[in-house]
């Protein structure tokens, strides 16, 4: 059972305009909910987080929705670019034990020039 | 932001031989540190987290006497696969925090990649 999934294992949008990454949960424990960029061949970094008490947190390009009762996360970036091309993972925890995580499977951005 | 590294970066090895990983946090000490394994186009699964001077603590599935974890100090943690197995190969990624609680907290290794032929 797989806990958290992103449905879409990739996208491709035009620089300048806005990628919209998806993200679905099933356990309705989650309650602080991360987004990571991947290069291949390098670990994920931390891109930006939300926890269940705001439904919106934005950091410059990147924002990020939540809506708790669909169970549904999303990425937004606007405008994209090029750079942002990368693997992205969304990723639940749990405050009691919110060391521990469950990944999604990833969606492959490219944004082309 | 804070540097975390593994080592090797890629390894093969034979079926039956025991391969070590090793994660080091370089500018900061880490109490917490995960273990993680990725195959391809999956996502990152939750090996065992590991604080330093104890015992680590396993995921359910997760063999301990296959994967030993040693967090020996607040800069490094270890990896063994014992008597690895083609099943094996993987993407063996590492994280390391200083609260071990919020996981924006913590930074990833690059990875080492596991070939056991």
């Amino acid at each position: 059972d797989q806990q958290v999934k992103q449905n879409s294992p990739s996208l491709s949008v035009q620089e300048g305009r806005i990628s919209i990454l998806n993200c679905d949960y099933t356990n309705s424990m989650f309650d602080y909910f991360l987004w990571y960029k991947k290069y291949p061949a390098e670990g994920p970094t931390f891109l930006i987080s939300i926890s269940s008490i705001k439904d919106k947190n934005e950091d410059g390009r990147f924002t990020v929705f939540l809506n708790k009762s669909a169970k549904h996360l999303s990425l937004h970036i606007v405008p994209s670019q090029p750079g942002d091309s990368a693997v992205y993972f969304c990723a639940a925890s749990h405050s009691t034990n919110a060391g521990k995580s469950t990944f999604g499977d990833g969606t492959t951005l490219t944004v082309k020039p | 932001g804070a540097v975390v590294s593994q080592h090797p970066s890629r390894v093969i090895c034979k079926s039956g031989t025991s391969v070590k990983i090793e994660c080091r946090s370089l500018d900061f000490q880490a109490t917490t540190m995960f273990w993680y394994r990725q195959f391809p186009k999956q996502s990152l699964m939750l090996m065992a987290t590991s604080n330093e001077g104890s015992k680590a603590t396993y995921e359910q599935g997760v063999e301990k006497d296959k994967f030993l974890i040693n967090h020996a100090s607040l800069t490094l943690s270890t990896l063994t696969v014992t008597s690895a197995h083609p099943e094996d190969s993987s993407f063996y990624i590492c994280s390391a925090g200083t609260t071990g609680e919020l996981l924006d907290e913590q930074y990833f290794g690059p990875g080492t990649r596991l070939t056991v032929t």
